[in-house]
């Protein structure tokens, strides 16, 4: 059971390319969300999903999209990478309810030059 | 609106030492509460939670924390600090009223002094 996986672990784009971050949960979770983290910002939520098919924007949406074909995977996508979203993203899921704990990945850290 | 505060960005206690980290949320419906731990380079990961029921709550390492409805606060302690505890707490909040909110505090960093 390798819970919530992200890749890459680490990514330097230049300003204006394009990447996809990855997300991959085996628990049968319902819930997915992206988070990026800022120094002294805690974490800000990008994007979640309630379920397959289903997305809605968090609190910092613009900039990034996302897509939920599966349930288990989440993937998140930078179209016109800007020095802004250096950052580091964490992909997290939860249970049904989506009140529960939350299970997060290891991150990936994203450097924008 | 519903919001979580961490009193204290940065915390310094010495070994063997009380651990206190506060946490004050704000809801209009009743919340499930949660603190979580992130350690160097890894992801968040729980420490304990409240949902219903005893309002003390043990959660991992030692550490446990006590919902006050009064005082809306649900702060973390640990009777005596080990250098390893040294990482990052993260107070977060969720309700459901129609939709659905889960809200993380913007962290408190604990160092723990030889």
């Amino acid at each position: 059971n390798a819970g919530v996986t992200q890749t890459p672990k680490f990514r330097i784009l230049k300003i204006g390319q394009s990447m996809t971050l990855q997300c991959t949960q085996d628990m049968n979770h319902n819930y997915m969300y992206w988070y990026r983290q800022d120094p002294g910002m805690g974490l800000k939520l990008i994007y979640y999903s309630v379920g397959a098919g289903i997305t809605d924007k968090g609190e910092v949406p613009n900039g990034y999209n996302v897509s939920r074909s599966t349930t288990e995977d989440f993937p998140l996508r930078l179209e016109l990478a800007a020095p802004s979203q250096t950052s580091v993203y964490f992909c997290a899921s939860s249970g049904q309810g989506g009140v529960e704990t939350q299970y997060f990945g290891p991150g990936t850290r994203l450097l924008v030059l | 609106a519903q919001s979580v505060t961490q009193l204290g960005s940065h915390v310094s206690v010495s070994e063997g030492a009380l651990v206190l980290l506060r946490c004050n949320y704000s809801s209009s419906v009743p919340p499930y509460l949660f603190w979580y731990v992130q350690y160097p380079n890894q992801g968040l990961q729980l420490l304990l939670k409240y949902t219903t029921g005893a309002t003390l709550v043990k959660g991992i390492n030692g550490f446990e924390a006590e919902f006050k409805k009064s005082e809306t606060s649900f702060h973390l302690t640990k009777p005596s600090a080990h250098m390893s505890d040294a990482a990052e707490y993260f107070c977060a909040v969720s309700t459901f009223s129609g939709t659905y909110k889960y809200i993380f505090g913007t962290g408190t960093r604990l160092k723990v002094l030889a």
